[in-house]
């Protein structure tokens, strides 16, 4: 099992809709977790990290993370166009300060 | 957070040679960190770049190919060496910045897009 896994997607929702971006992680990460945008062409923009099981909202933003299940997920709400981007989940591994990244889901919201 | 720049952007280089890459921050950070990000995959860590030492470096990653530099706690470089199409990626910088009670956060600079023909 790769460390940090997500579906490549790509995930579509109309405008308005709540967008769901799922992320499943093995034993060999650490108990800290993070979520990038990553518009195409730019560098990932970090939007939510996540330490502690269960909800964590900011905004629109919803990181939920269910240590027993060994799954982390980044809902938004009311979902704009404007957060059409591939979306990364990433890790500490390694016990240490390196991040391991999922191979990101491509979210469009649609009009 | 913190405020990252990059130098160059871009560039096209000749296979062969090599091209270095400068990382700038705006505060004093401990930690530095170079990746890669090959043409629609994921982020890749290429090493650890530590201040007054070595820089630590990913398995499938070696010094001869990626010397990095790290002079002081604000800037560091990443060199790409006698290039090859293969290395054809986006090079992206990151700082680690503590948030308090042990939570430490990574934020990426804007990347430097490097085609090698």
């Amino acid at each position: 099992q790769k460390e940090v896994e997500q579906n490549s997607g790509p995930l579509s929702v109309p405008e308005g809709a709540i967008a769901s971006l799922n992320c499943t992680y093995s034993d060999r990460v650490s108990q800290s977790f993070f979520w990038y945008r990553q518009y195409s062409g730019k560098s990932p923009e970090l939007i939510m990290s996540i330490y502690s099981n269960g909800d964590k909202e900011d905004g629109r933003f919803t990181a939920q993370l269910n240590k027993a299940s060994q799954y982390v997920s980044l809902l938004i709400r009311d979902s704009q166009p404007s957060d059409s981007a591939t979306y990364l989940c990433a890790a500490f591994t390694g016990g240490g300060n390196k991040l391991t990244f999922g191979t990101g889901t491509q979210l469009k919201v649609e009009l | 957070s913190a405020v990252i720049s990059q130098k160059p952007s871009r560039d096209i280089c000749q296979r062969g040679t090599s091209l270095t890459i400068q990382c700038q921050v705006d505060s004093q950070v401990t930690m530095m960190f170079w990746y890669r990000q090959q043409p629609g995959q994921s982020l890749t860590l290429i090493a650890t770049a530590n201040q007054g030492s070595e820089a630590t470096y990913e398995s499938g990653f070696v010094i001869d190919k990626f010397p990095i530099s790290r002079p002081n706690l604000t800037f560091s470089t990443l060199t790409v060496s006698n290039m090859s199409p293969e290395d054809s990626s986006i090079y992206l910088c990151s700082v680690e910045i503590g948030e308090g009670q042990g939570i430490y956060e990574q934020y990426f600079g804007p990347g430097t897009r490097l085609t090698v023909t």
